[in-house]
């Protein structure tokens, strides 16, 4: 099945640690997302890839790093910098309009 | 950036009962789209609008593109119990290629 593929489902974080959350896609889409949610709030968009190696920053960028090597990946680095790191993390995958979402990564900090 | 209002925030209704909740925007787009999110899973396309005016049914669900094209609504028909979930709005540009704003949610439950 076509689809985007987000692992692992949970995910917990030490004190000054990486983590590095998955992505992948088997739908061709040239363009990729993340995206952070937090307890009744919408999206916030952390970072996008509109094609293979280029990146942009979203509105939250800042504490996070993302790599796009390869069309179907799009992984994303939540780094020791981002003190408030516990959320609900989606990505999506779009070719215009609309995006497709996957199932998402919860963190937690231990 | 660009922000999107969306309401209600919360709604808590009969099974049966009919349901709208809207968008409104201060900027102008060229998309609409309204998702739904069952809890701890990714949020699943409903309805996709891409003309001012166009109304879309599927199902029981209704949705309009506003005519300043600056506003959708989403009216659900005879709720049943798996209609609870989280509701987002999404709006976008053609310039933006898929980059999309969202709404903060109407989150809807139905009491049998």
């Amino acid at each position: 099945d076509g689809g985007i593929t987000q692992s692992p489902k949970y995910l917990f974080r030490k004190e000054g640690q990486n983590v590095t959350l998955s992505c992948e896609q088997n739908l061709n889409h040239d363009a990729m997302y993340w995206y952070r949610q937090d307890p009744g709030q919408g999206l916030r968009l952390i970072y996008y890839s509109q094609i293979v190696n280029d990146f942009q920053k979203g509105d939250i960028a800042e504490g996070y790093s993302v790599s796009r090597e390869k069309k179907e990946s799009f992984p994303l680095t939540v780094t020791s910098a981002q003190k408030n790191p516990t959320a609900f993390y989606l990505c999506a995958s779009s070719e215009g309009q609309p995006q497709h979402f996957g199932d998402g990564t919860r963190l937690s900090i231990l | 950036g660009q922000q999107l209002n969306q309401s209600p925030q919360s709604m808590f209704i009969q099974e049966g009962e009919d349901v709208s909740m809207n968008c409104t925007s201060s900027s102008i787009f060229n998309t609409w789209l309204w998702y739904k999110q069952d809890p701890g899973e990714g949020p699943v396309l409903l309805i996709a609008l891409y003309k001012a005016g166009e109304l879309t049914s599927n199902g029981r669900l209704t949705a309009q593109f506003g005519i300043t094209r600056k506003d959708s609504f989403l009216n659900i028909s005879a709720s049943i119990p798996s209609d609870v979930g989280i509701y987002f709005c999404a709006s976008g540009r053609n310039t933006n290629a898929g980059k999309s704003t969202f709404g903060d949610g109407t989150t809807l439950t139905v009491k049998p």
